[in-house]
């Protein structure tokens, strides 16, 4: 079945950049997507991609594809504590394109 | 409403009861989603709906999780004859189009 996997822990300096990778292992991926989830909050949709695309930036974020590896990174640029959270790494394929499958999240601290 | 909403937000049960879980989509979705999040992982998907049909419910654990959706708006998940692995955050998602999910909050579940 399909796989999502992330690293857990990613500890930042505010002001710095921030890069949370991703690996999938279904090849049909259709569309790959970041959720950010807060402490005793549900999940809230930061960016989505096409499979077919490479790049997409959104403000301070920029997400990569590659999708020969299978691996999805999000960038967060000048990363302030306010982005401190989880965030998923989660892809839908194109058979059951509503369902997501999801890694088990980056816990990522940001450090004044 | 503005957002998904759920209710309870946190509900404690003693094991064998029956519990019902509510959501509430975003006005205008016809899809939603139920998913459970367990502690320390990704959420898993339970079960789909496009309007008041259940298009998918192969993600539902075993035949004591049961959901419906009578009027294609509020959807109930029921837990009959609860154990304590069913304790963990169940959350609801609704859209209009199937790559852009909104979750809820989740509600809280706790057998004890």
């Amino acid at each position: 079945g399909e796989d999502v996997e992330q690293s857990l822990f990613l500890s930042v300096r505010e002001g710095d950049s921030s890069v949370i990778n991703c690996t999938y292992t279904d090849s049909s991926s259709t569309y790959l997507y970041w959720y950010k989830q807060e402490p005793g909050a549900g999940l809230q949709l930061l960016t989505y991609i096409f499979s077919n695309m490479d790049m997409k930036q959104d403000q301070r974020l920029t997400v990569l594809l590659n999708k020969k590896d299978k691996h999805l990174s999000l960038r967060i640029a000048d990363t302030q504590t306010g982005d401190s959270a989880i965030y998923f790494c989660a892809e839908s394929s194109g058979g059951s394109n509503y369902k997501l499958t999801f890694g088990k999240g980056t816990l990522l601290t940001v450090n004044p | 409403g503005a957002g998904v909403s759920q209710t309870p937000s946190n509900k404690v049960t003693e094991k064998g009861k029956y519990v019902e879980l509510r959501c509430d989509p975003i006005s205008g979705h016809t899809a939603l989603y139920w998913y459970r999040q367990s502690l320390g992982q990704g959420p898993e998907f339970l079960i789909y709906f496009q309007g008041t049909g259940a298009a998918d419910d192969s993600g539902l654990p075993n035949d004591r999780f049961f959901a419906v959706r009578p009027e294609g708006s509020v959807s109930t998940l029921k837990i009959q004859r609860t154990e304590r692995g069913d304790s963990a955050v169940y959350l609801c998602a609704s859209s209009l189009y199937s790559r852009e999910a909104f979750f809820g909050q989740g509600t809280r579940l706790t057998v004890v």
